[in-house]
């Protein structure tokens, strides 16, 4: 596709259940970045994807929360025994570089909600 | 790391012009980007600064000053489809990371 592609587009999880994001980034893309946003904030960095390495995981805010890109392209989230302050929007993102002044496409996000 | 502090919302009329501002304390900056964000959508890109000075780019324009830690996004000729959120974020040295504010919510009214 021509953008950042995410499903699924909403997620409702049983507290404790493990949950799986993914990410189709655009075709090429080298970068990858995952982002949590709560409402009314702005995203809150969790890590960040070069090809299929994980250069950054210092956002990820418990051992609970696991990404991986294997091949460089399609990443995953992964986020195990669920609370309920997990619930937010997931967005990821990609740029065709790693140099800072390329703009990052969104894809529309995961909204995850835990009851 | 990053402290980026941005007003939480404003209201303007349509064909109104509307200034929204971005601070932020970082240890070695490379460059600013704002963004839109409608309710429930996904940011789009709107500019990026780098150098002190005003971009502009039709009905938007940013300014920078990286001595004042200090950006500023004018949005001119209001229209309702304007109603958003708008976000700044911040890149450092060494790291390729978006690192953004809290947003700006805009409302248009007629």
């Amino acid at each position: 596709g021509a953008g950042v592609s995410q499903s699924p587009r909403y997620k409702v999880a049983k507290r404790g259940q493990d949950v799986a994001l993914r990410c189709d980034p655009i075709s090429g893309h080298v970068s990858l970045f995952w982002y949590q946003q709560a409402l009314g904030q702005g995203p809150e960095f969790l890590t960040y994807f070069q090809n299929e390495a994980q250069l950054d995981k210092s956002g990820l805010p418990s051992d609970r929360f696991f990404a991986e890109r294997p091949e460089g392209s399609v990443s995953t989230l992964k986020i195990q025994r669920t609370q309920q302050e997990d619930s937010a929007v997931y967005l990821c993102a990609s740029r065709p570089g790693t140099g800072s002044n390329t703009e990052a496409f969104f894809g529309q996000g995961t909204r995850l909600t835990v009851v | 790391g990053q402290n980026i502090d941005q007003p939480t919302e404003m209201t303007a009329t349509e064909g109104a012009i509307v200034q929204i501002n971005c601070t932020y304390q970082t240890s070695g900056f490379n460059g600013l980007f704002w963004y839109q964000q409608h309710a429930g959508e996904a940011p789009t890109f709107l500019s990026y600064n780098v150098l002190d000075g005003l971009e502009e780019k039709g009905r938007f324009s940013s300014f920078l000053s990286r001595s004042k830690g200090y950006s500023y996004l004018l949005l001119k000729e209001l229209q309702m489809k304007d109603s958003a959120s708008y976000l700044c974020a911040v890149v450092e040295y060494g790291n390729n990371r978006l690192a953004f504010g809290k947003g700006n919510q805009v409302v248009v009214i007629p």
